[in-house]
C-alpha cells in the first residue's frame, strides 16, 4: 500500500524568505513522486515530478524537490517566495503499473507581505 | 491544445437526488481518473478508466459510478445524494496507460448537496 504524509497543514512565511514543504511517503515498490499546486477555486497544476534519474528536480518558477530514498522523502523548497506562491500544495505518489495517485492532505502556503 | 474540461463547474442538488458530472480529457488522452476533494478527507481516488474499461476503483460506496465513452469522455454519477457528498470533484487525464507520467487536472465541479 502507498501513502503520503505532509507534516505541515499550514506554513506562513514572509515574502522573499525561503520555504520548505515536507512530504514523506510510504511504499513497498519503486515510486514516482509529484508536487501539485492548487489555487483557490481551481484544479491541480503539476509543479514538478520525479520519475527516475537525477534526484533533484526543478520547476520553471523556482521550486525544487529532492527525492531521498533512504528517508522516503520528497520535500519541496524555494529559496525566495513571492506573494503569488500563496496556494495549497499537494504531494502525490504512484508506482509502476499503477493507475491512480495517492495524495497527501496538502499544505497551505501563505506568503506574508 | 485544450485542457481537461469539466462540466458543470457548480451544481446544487437536494438530498436523495442523483447527479451526473462530465469530463472531456485532453485530445489523445485515453486515461481518465476521478477524485473527490473535501476539507476533511482531502483528495481521494474514485475510479480510473482506460479505453472504456474501469481499471481501478477507490473505496467509495456503489452510489458512485462512472463510465467512459469511445471518444474518451467520461461521466461520473452519484445516486441518492447525501450531504456528505458535497465536494469538489476533479477529473484528470493522462496519455499513458499508467500514471507515471503527468496527469492533467480539470478545474473541477463543485457539488453542493442541501
Amino acid at each position: 500500500a502507498q501513502s503520503v504524509t505532509q507534516l505541515d497543514s499550514q506554513v506562513p512565511v514572509f515574502e522573499e524568505a525561503p520555504v520548505e514543504l515536507r512530504c514523506n511517503y510510504s511504499s513497498s515498490v519503486s515510486v514516482y513522486l509529484f508536487w501539485y499546486v492548487q489555487y483557490p477555486n481551481q484544479g491541480l497544476q503539476l509543479l514538478l515530478k520525479y520519475l527516475s534519474g537525477s534526484t533533484l528536480v526543478e520547476s520553471i518558477n523556482g521550486f525544487e524537490a529532492e527525492f531521498n530514498k533512504s528517508q522516503t522523502s520528497f520535500h519541496l523548497r524555494k529559496p525566495s517566495v513571492h506573494i503569488s506562491d500563496t496556494a495549497e500544495y499537494f504531494c502525490a505518489v504512484t508506482s509502476t503499473g499503477a493507475n491512480n495517485l495517492f495524495f497527501g492532505t496538502g499544505t497551505r502556503l501563505t506568503v506574508i507581505p | 491544445k485544450a485542457g481537461v474540461t469539466q462540466t458543470p463547474r457548480y451544481l446544487i442538488k437536494t438530498r436523495g437526488q442523483q447527479v451526473t458530472l462530465s469530463c472531456s480529457p485532453i485530445s489523445g488522452h485515453r486515461s481518465v481518473s476521478w477524485y473527490q476533494q473535501t476539507p476533511g478527507q482531502g483528495l481521494q481516488f474514485l475510479f480510473e478508466y482506460f479505453s472504456e474499461t474501469q481499471r481501478n476503483k477507490g473505496n467509495f460506496p456503489g452510489r458512485f459510478s462512472g463510465r467512459q465513452f469511445s471518444n474518451s469522455r467520461s461521466e461520473m454519477n452519484v445516486s441518492t445524494l447525501e450531504l456528505g457528498d458535497s465536494a469538489l470533484y476533479l477529473c484528470a487525464s493522462s496519455s499513458a496507460a499508467a500514471m507515471n507520467t503527468e496527469a492533467f487536472f480539470g478545474q473541477g465541479t463543485r457539488l453542493t448537496v442541501v
